[in-house]
C-alpha cells in the first residue's frame, strides 16, 4: 500500500537550532518526494521536491531534504531554524513527473520554536 | 506567486443542510483541480480530481451524490456538501493545476455541521 508517514507529530527546537523532520514512505512506483509548510490561514507552499538525479535537494527559505532509497526517507533539515518557521509540515509522495498530481500526505509535523 | 482563494474560510451550518465551497485561481487558468479534505491531527486525503468542462473523478469510498464538484471555468471549481452530517465536518482544500503542471493550494474551509 502507498503511504507516508511522519513519526512526530509535534517538535519544539530553539531558535538558532538545527532541525531535522522525519519522512518515511511506500510507494511501489519511483517515487516523487515533496515537502509542503502549512500556516495558519495559508494555503500549502512548496519547500522543495524531488524528481530524480542529486539526492540532496535544496529548497526555499534555507530547507534542504535528502532522498534516501535505502531507508525510504525523505527527511528535511535547516541548520538554523528561525521563530517564523514555526507551521505545520507535510511530506508527500506522487506519481506524476511534474509539481504534483495525486499527492498522498503524510500525517504532518507540528514545529514550535522556542525563543 | 499564484493566488487561489476559498470561500468561505469557515463555515458552520445544520445537520442536513448543504454547504458550497468555492475555489478560484486569481492569476492563472487551472486545467486540473484536486480537492482534498484534512480531518484533525490526520493528513490531507486526495477526495476528487476534476478537468475543467468535465465530470469529476472520485477516490475510493468519496460519496460523488454527497459532494458534487462543478469545474465550469478555467478560474472557478465550487464543492457541494450535500445534506451535510457532522461526520463531514472537515478541512476542504482546494489544489488548482496549472497548464504548466504547477499545483497550488488554496487556503482552505474549515466546515463544522451541527
Amino acid at each position: 500500500a502507498q503511504s507516508v508517514t511522519q513519526p512526530d507529530i509535534h517538535i519544539t527546537v530553539s531558535e538558532g537550532a538545527s532541525l531535522e523532520l522525519r519522512c518515511n514512505y511506500s510507494y511501489g512506483a519511483t517515487p516523487y518526494l515533496f515537502w509542503y509548510v502549512q500556516s495558519p490561514g495559508q494555503g500549502l507552499q512548496l519547500l522543495l521536491k524531488y524528481f530524480s538525479g542529486d539526492t540532496l535537494v535544496q529548497g526555499i527559505k534555507g530547507f534542504e531534504a535528502e532522498f534516501k532509497r535505502s531507508q525510504s526517507s525523505f527527511n528535511l533539515r535547516k541548520p538554523s531554524v528561525h521563530w517564523s518557521d514555526a507551521a505545520e509540515y507535510f511530506c508527500a509522495v506522487g506519481a506524476y513527473y511534474n509539481q504534483g498530481g495525486k499527492l498522498i500526505f503524510g500525517q504532518g509535523t507540528e514545529l514550535s520554536v522556542k525563543p | 506567486g499564484a493566488v487561489v482563494s476559498q470561500h468561505p474560510s469557515w463555515v458552520i451550518c445544520k445537520s442536513g443542510t448543504s454547504v458550497k465551497i468555492e475555489c478560484r485561481s486569481l492569476d492563472f487558468q487551472a486545467t486540473t483541480m484536486f480537492w482534498y479534505r484534512q480531518f484533525p491531527k490526520q493528513s490531507l486525503m486526495l477526495m476528487a480530481t476534476s478537468n475543467e468542462g468535465s465530470k469529476a473523478t472520485y477516490e475510493q469510498g468519496v460519496e460523488k451524490d454527497k459532494f458534487l464538484i462543478n469545474h465550469a471555468s478555467l478560474t472557478l471549481s465550487t464543492l457541494t456538501v450535500t445534506s451535510a452530517h457532522p461526520e463531514d465536518s472537515s478541512f476542504y482544500i482546494c489544489s488548482p493545476v496549472s497548464y504548466q503542471e504547477t499545483q497550488y493550494f488554496g487556503p482552505g474551509t474549515r466546515l463544522l455541521v451541527l
